[in-house]
């Protein structure tokens, strides 16, 4: 069965600096997705990144970005400049890739507090 | 697009109550999903539906949880009877096969309490 680990309930960062999330996830699929999504306190889940499994390069989207390290199953999100509003609660999450839509298995969340 | 829809916001109900989530996706997605959030258990998939029909209902608690997608534009999720460890905030979301990656966008939720 497909598991995601996020291994930290809380990070604190410094306004304007970087912080970095861990997600390790396990699988025996090779084609599949993850993904990053934000919940902030209004608890709406918006997407902030995702990774194909297929692909090398690691998915950029402006301020976030990606270390996806498929070997070793590991998929942490960096957020440069970090600002105010980048306090919520981050999930990690992945899809299998093949057949129909599938669900989203997520990790137990990150809460990440941005200090001014 | 209004995006995906939901209905209650706020649900607050008593043990033992029938309680009806509603649910309206995104016109043009065809596959729903239904979402439970809990501090306990964290997010899980309850039950997903392509074109309408149910594919994966093995997240669903017991037979007091029961899910219907009558037409493209709407799903409930029904508690009969209700108890209090049913409190959680309850997470539609919609995608379109085929679109590539098949992004799930949420609802906002409905959060329930039973007392």
């Amino acid at each position: 069965a497909q598991t995601v680990t996020q291994s930290q309930p809380e990070m604190s960062v410094q306004e304007a600096e970087t912080v970095t999330l861990s997600c390790t996830y396990d699988t025996s699929e090779s084609d599949y997705y993850l993904f990053w999504y934000k919940q902030p306190p209004s608890r709406q889940m918006i997407l902030v990144i995702r990774q194909e499994a297929y692909k090398q390069q690691n998915a950029t989207e402006n301020r976030f970005s990606v270390n996806f390290q498929k070997a070793a199953k590991s998929f942490s999100l960096k957020i440069s400049d970090s600002q105010l509003g980048d306090a919520a609660m981050y999930f990690c999450a992945y899809r299998i890739g093949s057949g129909n839509t599938g669900k989203l298995i997520f990790g137990q969340g990150t809460t990440l507090q941005v200090k001014p | 697009d209004a995006g995906v829809i939901q209905s209650p916001r706020h649900e607050v109900t008593e043990m033992g109550q029938e309680v009806t989530l509603r649910c309206k996706p995104i016109s043009g997605h065809n596959s729903l999903f239904w979402y439970r959030q809990t501090m306990m258990r964290g997010l899980e998939l309850l039950i997903y539906f392509n074109n309408n029909v149910p594919i994966d209902d093995s997240g669903m608690p017991e037979d007091r949880f029961s899910a219907k997608m009558p037409n493209a534009s709407f799903s409930t999720l029904k508690i009969q009877p209700s108890e209090p460890r049913d409190s959680a905030v309850y997470f539609c979301a919609s995608s379109k096969t085929g679109s590539g990656h098949n992004e799930q966008f949420f609802g906002p939720g409905t959060r329930l309490t039973v007392l």
